[in-house]
């Protein structure tokens, strides 16, 4: 596998079920992002890890909770879940970006999303 | 805050031809990445093209190339010699130069066909 990859591709639950989204990285980065993609809006991020660190949560409900056992590896764990909550999500990693100094761009790249549909 | 807008949310061109998506922007930063992603319909979102703010001098990538108007928050893309591959969502993005968090601001996208 090379890339970022993301398990399942597709996904469908009910609002009390609980699952997870995996997300793999490849590339030897050290930062990795979910974000959340709904039809007609525009990507959102939702949370942010550095270094294994959650460095951001955009305001996440509490239904969706990350975790990051190390650089490679980011899980999203689904918990009754809302019907608005049906989107694409999707994994991004990158280099970390040299936090509390001037900073260089590093690209993030991303992988090919979960479809989540919740019923 | 950031703000990013694609105005054109369906665009089509015939292959070979060229289109230009629009963007527009919004923000008090002075130095700042713009970018323009793509996401074909197996959806792995990839990056096209990326232009620094302080640079005066429009990014190029093969096909590619930007139209970037600083002073206008205005930043389009222009693909030259369209090709079925091309066809696929285009994604506006902004990025903060000294960067927190590595956050990219979207625009909602624009679908771009392109037809033979």
């Amino acid at each position: 596998e090379t890339g970022v990859t993301q398990t399942p591709r597709h996904l469908v639950m009910g609002m009390t079920n609980k699952k997870s989204l995996k997300c793999e990285q490849h590339l030897g980065h050290n930062a990795m992002y979910w974000y959340k993609q709904s039809a007609k809006k525009p990507l959102e991020l939702m949370f942010v890890y550095s270094l294994e660190e959650r460095v951001e949560n955009n305001s996440v409900p509490s239904r969706f909770s990350p975790e990051c056992p190390n650089s490679s590896h980011l899980f999203l764990h689904l918990h009754t879940l809302q019907p608005e909550d049906s989107a694409l999500y999707l994994c991004a990693s990158s280099q970390d970006w040299n936090r509390g100094r001037v900073s260089s761009y590093n690209e993030q790249f991303f992988g090919p999303g979960t479809r989540l549909t919740v019923l | 805050a950031q703000t990013v807008t694609q105005s054109q949310p369906e665009m089509s061109v015939q292959e070979a031809e060229t289109v230009t998506l629009s963007c527009t922007y919004d923000t008090s930063e002075n130095n700042y990445y713009l970018f323009w992603y793509k996401q074909p319909p197996s959806r792995q979102m990839i990056l096209v093209i990326r232009q620094e703010a302080y640079k005066q001098q429009n990014a190029t990538e093969n096909r590619f190339s930007v139209n970037f108007q600083k002073a206008a928050k205005s930043f389009s893309l222009k693909i030259s010699d369209s090709q079925l591959g091309d066809t696929a969502m285009y994604f506006c993005a902004f990025m903060k130069h000294y960067n927190q968090g590595g956050k990219l601001i979207f625009g909602q996208g624009t679908e771009l066909s392109v037809k033979p």
